[in-house]
This record gives structure tokens, C-alpha cells and sequence, in this order.
């Protein structure tokens, strides 16, 4: 079964400071994501990434930047906190171009 | 914008119907379609995909699929209280990498 790791299931952060949210997929993937969550507005597409230190923008980028040193972990970094980034973050991987996603458990962010 | 949409819910079924869920999507050239669940403050897990237009079966579970319509749909047979969730409709846009998802069906099973 393909794992894939959020390392924090729930985070507080105050306003401005500089949040990560690592994920770690066990399956040799090529293909990670970040995507957000929010009632009524569905899965949204921050970041997505096609290969190490390769990364693409995706629906919602501001405020966002990403990582990936290894192919087996993708890093979303918020760069200054802001309370409108308060949400569930998803992180999902995919072997090839059209598999389907597998995600991770998410991690329930509140910026105050 | 590629679009993805699917009726909100919540649809409610008795123990043991027929559960159908259905969504639209607005990229003609997209060949690839997904069915998530997710029960409530947890994330998506996948039920389904499906490449072909025609029927495609697993367990309790069929997706069909109709390009010429642009519409794809997910039946649940014997439908079970624990089948209770939000079903996400997911879109591979052609072309991309970016996996557009509708804002999903809520499903609630009667017992």
C-alpha cells in the first residue's frame, strides 16, 4: 500500500512566522501536490512537483513556496503566516502522469 | 478555468439501495477520472479511476463514464450506513499535471 506522511496532524502558528508542512511518500513516486481544503471551496492546487527540485505552480501559489531536494519528500513553506491561510493541507503523490492521487492525512493548520 | 461539478447533497439513500452519484466536468479532452471518499475531518482516499468510456466495476462499486457527454458517475449497490461521506469527483485536466477536483456529493445511507 502506497504511504504517504504529513508530518503534523494539527499546528497553531501566530501570525507571521514561517511554517513548514513536510510530506513524505514511501513508493518512489515521481509526482507529489499540496492542495488546501476549505468548506465550500473543495481541494484547490497550491504546488505540484514532476520531479526532484522541479515544481509548478497551481491554482493558489501566493503566500506559498515549496521544496524538493529528494524525490521522496515535498515541502510546503508558508512563508509569513497570515490567518486566511488557516485550512487543511493535503499533500498526495502519483506514480506516472495520469495515476491516480494518494493522500496523505492532512494537517489541520490555524494561524492566529 | 476547467471546471468539475457535482450536486452538493446531501443525497440520502435507504439501507441496501442504490446509491448514485454524478458529476460533469468541462474539459473535453480530459482521459482521466477519479472517485474519491472522505468521511468527515479526514482526508481522501480512492475508490475508483476509470480511463474508458463504459462501465467499470469494483466490489459494491461501479464508475461509468460517458466523454461524449462529459459526464461520469458512481454507483454504490447495497448501499451500507458506513458508506455515509462526501464523495469527490476528480478530473485530469489534458495535457497538465493538475488534478481538478469537485467541491463533492455528501452521502448519507439510512439505516
Amino acid at each position: 500500500d502506497v504511504k504517504v506522511t504529513q508530518s503534523s496532524r494539527y499546528l497553531v502558528k501566530r501570525t507571521g512566522e514561517k511554517v513548514f508542512l513536510e510530506c513524505v511518500q514511501d513508493m518512489d513516486h515521481e509526482n507529489m501536490f499540496w492542495y488546501r481544503q476549505d468548506p465550500g471551496l473543495g481541494l484547490r492546487l497550491i504546488y505540484f512537483s514532476y520531479d526532484v527540485k522541479m515544481k509548478e505552480k497551481g491554482d493558489i501559489p501566493e503566500g506559498y513556496s515549496v521544496s524538493r531536494e529528494k524525490k521522496e519528500r515535498f515541502s510546503l513553506i508558508l512563508e509569513s503566516a497570515s490567518t486566511n491561510q488557516t485550512s487543511m493541507y493535503l499533500c498526495a503523490s502519483s506514480w506516472k502522469d495520469n495515476s491516480p492521487l494518494h493522500f496523505g492525512n492532512g494537517t489541520r493548520l490555524t494561524v492566529t | 478555468q476547467k471546471e468539475v461539478e457535482q450536486n452538493s447533497g446531501p443525497l440520502s439513500v435507504p439501507e441496501g439501495a442504490i446509491a448514485s452519484l454524478n458529476c460533469t466536468y468541462s474539459d473535453r479532452g480530459s482521459q482521466s477520472f477519479f472517485w474519491y471518499r472522505q468521511y468527515s475531518g479526514k482526508s481522501p482516499e480512492l475508490i475508483m479511476f476509470i480511463y474508458s468510456n463504459g462501465d467499470k466495476e469494483d466490489g459494491r462499486f461501479t464508475a461509468q463514464l460517458n466523454k461524449a457527454s462529459q459526464y461520469v458517475s458512481l454507483l454504490i449497490r447495497d448501499s451500507q450506513p458506513s458508506d455515509s461521506a462526501t464523495y469527490l469527483c476528480a478530473v485530469l485536466v489534458s495535457g497538465t499535471y493538475k488534478y481538478i477536483f469537485g467541491t463533492g456529493t455528501r452521502l448519507k445511507v439510512l439505516a
